[in-house]
């Protein structure tokens, strides 16, 4: 069974920065695309962005470029998301996701911005 | 960006009774390999999404085959034969053929 289990979120000031991880277990996760999708209160889903297998090719959405990272390490089979410049608009419950149409989801890890 | 739209944005659905759900996309969604990246995903409340079908007809593993879907150009659909009390929850639809990947606004599905 695969299993994605997120860490890392909680309460952030604007302009502030978090670490999102998740570690993947019941795949290969090596040989998997990566993404993270979020979903602000009582709104729908928004994909943010994903990594390709070997890490050397991410894509985001344009309101991320430039203030988020995401990477991962396969011989520990976890990925990464880290946020920087954090606004309040990023305040979201984030969800990871394995491969690249969204087979597996994690339970999701809440962050909020908010001073 | 593509953007998906889906109609009805919620809908009251009768026990037993089939549904159906639209998806219409801004651009076509055939990739450049062929295959139409067009998913559907159910999520119930406080639970995360699972993915329904991928591929636009191409359901997963464990998903009952009272869903199915399909598609007539730019538009897709998301069909339940039998609506059952576990259905509700809200529906989305996604492309994964441009980036950034988009979702739907989602259907809000209730059983009456």
């Amino acid at each position: 069974e695969v299993q994605l289990v997120e860490s890392g979120g909680g309460l952030v000031q604007p302009g502030g920065s978090l670490r999102l991880s998740c570690a993947a277990s019941g795949l290969t996760f090596s040989t998997y695309w990566m993404s993270w999708v979020r979903q602000a209160p009582g709104k729908g889903l928004e994909w943010v962005a994903n990594i390709k297998q070997d890490g050397r090719v991410q894509n985001y959405v344009d309101s991320v470029k430039g203030r988020f990272t995401v990477s991962r390490d396969n011989a520990y089979n976890s990925l990464y998301l880290q946020m920087n410049g954090l606004r309040a608009e990023d305040t979201a419950v984030y969800y990871c996701a394995g491969q690249l149409s969204l087979k597996w989801w994690g339970q999701g890890m809440p962050v909020t911005v908010s001073s | 960006d593509v953007v998906m739209t889906q109609s009805p944005l919620s809908l009251a659905a009768t026990l037993g009774q089939p549904a159906s759900i639209s998806c219409r996309s801004s651009q076509s969604l055939v990739h450049s390999d062929g295959n139409t990246y067009l998913m559907w995903f159910h999520q119930r409340p406080g639970q995360p999404p699972r993915r329904l079908i991928s591929r636009v007809s191409n359901r997963d593993s464990g998903v009952p085959d009272r869903f199915s879907g399909g598609e007539s150009g730019s538009d897709f659909t998301l069909k339940i034969s039998r609506v059952e009390a576990e259905d509700v929850g809200v529906y989305y639809c996604m492309q994964g053929t441009h980036w950034p990947f988009t979702f739907g606004p989602g259907t809000k599905v209730d059983v009456k």
